[in-house]
């Protein structure tokens, strides 16, 4: 079993609509979270990282941890056809200096014009 | 815009040859990484250097070598390959240990 899971695999939405992606870990270990995005033919690129309880913000984008049920989410608001991609959420354990990631299977987005 | 930089984008060869792969950051970060992306698109880590050093080797074949001759570039090598080799090899760098990771574009690998 993946220490990582996403939900759900797959998520269309409107263009300008809000799209709602979940991440729990399994791995109590794990308290620090990383939202990474894949387009087609490229490499995840980072979009957020969230470490603390609550909600992060940036721009559209909204991140939101629970570190009792280990559950995080990313909230896209005013969703556009470019954010349309294969979005990854990562784990990590604080061991010593090193950050080991642990990456879930992905949700993909896709935003309908 | 792309810091860092992967070599060749595909590259195609057949069960038992050794092929090689390169990744160059002008991030001037101190830490690099090889992972695995397979065809469901799962990634996992194989390895990570620091400053040249090997810090992190995941249970990976021993066909698989990294080599790093400075900080900004770290080298892949894959000695006899296999059919489940075929995939994604992502390279990716980080400021120290304990940062965001900014990854190349990848280099596919199919193995016939």
């Amino acid at each position: 079993q993946q220490k990582v899971q996403q939900s759900p695999e797959s998520l269309s939405v409107p263009e300008g609509g809000m799209a709602s992606l979940n991440c729990t870990s399994s791995d109590r270990n794990f308290q620090y979270f990383w939202w990474y995005r894949q387009h087609s033919g490229e490499g995840p690129k980072a979009l957020m990282s969230i470490f603390s309880d609550g909600d992060k913000k940036e721009g559209r984008f909204t991140a939101h941890l629970n570190k009792a049920s280990l559950h995080v989410s990313l909230h896209i608001r005013d969703s556009q056809p470019s954010d349309s991609a294969l979005y990854f959420c990562a784990a990590s354990e604080h061991a010593g200096s090193f950050n080991k990631l642990t990456f879930g299977a992905g949700t993909r987005l896709a935003v309908c014009p | 815009e792309t810091a860092v930089f992967q070599t060749p984008n595909y590259h195609v060869t057949q069960v038992g040859n050794e092929v090689s792969f390169n990744c160059k950051q002008t991030l001037g970060h101190d830490t690099m990484y090889w992972y695995k992306q397979d065809s469901k698109k799962l990634l996992k880590i194989m390895f990570s250097y620091n400053n040249k050093q090997l810090i992190v080797n995941e249970t990976v074949p021993r066909r698989f070598s990294p080599q790093s001759s400075d900080k900004a570039h770290l080298n892949l090598r894959i000695k006899s390959v296999e059919p489940e080799d075929s995939a994604v090899y992502l390279c990716a760098s980080s400021p120290t240990g304990w940062d965001t990771q900014y990854f190349g574009p990848g280099t596919r690998l199919l193995v016939l």
